[in-house]
């Protein structure tokens, strides 16, 4: 098994401009979260997903940030427009639906100038 | 309100010794789980350990176990013979609510030090 795959790993762009985050969930998994680490601010929940679903987006800090899961195997997360402060890593992570341990993609690590 | 609370911002500890690191949680829900995760320099969140709401037992991995105390919503990882490579940021996350709507919320995490 391949585990949860992020792309890009590092991303740098413009402020203003349109970022968008890819993942690939584990084959299988019914749940899928997004997080965003920063120093200030930890490792915080921005949507999860279950069965293809939004079922919680309030960590979502704002309008510029839109998700979306169209199949099983695929999720984005995308920033329109982009601003400084949007610069983190941005994990994806999936597991099965019950209470089950999350598996975390490697990360995109986003920089905007 | 936070959720998880991991109060020890640092630990120090030395190679070979056990060490425990604090993670009180908060739920009013009677079905949930609890997970740690390390995070080394290198940013890949390693999962470590689980313990469900219901086990009896305390959960056991290798050199890592959690102390469950259910009633003083507590579930503390310790870390038995350190090794230089065990220093890294550790999560402790819970899972809570009905199967399908379960997020996973992390604490601000604990980073531990492993001197030789």
């Amino acid at each position: 098994d391949a585990g949860v795959i992020q792309s890009p790993r590092h991303e740098v762009t413009e402020m203003g401009q349109e970022v968008t985050l890819r993942c690939k969930p584990i084959s299988g998994h019914n749940s899928l979260f997004w997080y965003r680490q920063t120093m200030m601010r930890g490792l915080e929940l921005l949507i999860y997903f279950n069965n293809n679903v939004p079922i919680d987006d309030s960590g979502m800090p704002e309008d510029r940030f839109s998700a979306k899961m169209p199949n099983a195997s695929f999720s984005t997360l995308k920033i329109q427009p982009s601003e400084p402060r949007d610069s983190a890593v941005y994990f994806c992570a999936s597991s099965r639906a019950s209470n089950t341990e999350a598996f975390f993609g490697q990360g995109t690590r986003l920089t905007v100038v | 309100a936070q959720k998880i609370t991991q109060t020890q911002p640092g630990m120090f500890v030395q190679e070979k010794e056990a060490v425990t690191l604090d993670c009180t949680y908060d739920t009013s829900d009677p079905s949930y789980g609890l997970f740690w995760y390390k995070q080394p320099s290198s940013g890949e969140m390693i999962f470590l350990i689980y313990q469900g709401s219901y086990d009896q037992q305390n959960a056991t991995e290798g050199r890592y176990s959690l102390n469950f105390q259910k009633a003083r919503k507590s579930a503390n990882l310790v870390i038995s013979a350190s090794q230089l490579g065990d220093s890294a940021m550790y999560f402790c996350a819970m899972r809570e609510g009905y199967t399908g709507f379960q997020k996973l919320v992390f604490g601000t995490g604990t980073r531990l030090l492993v001197s030789p």
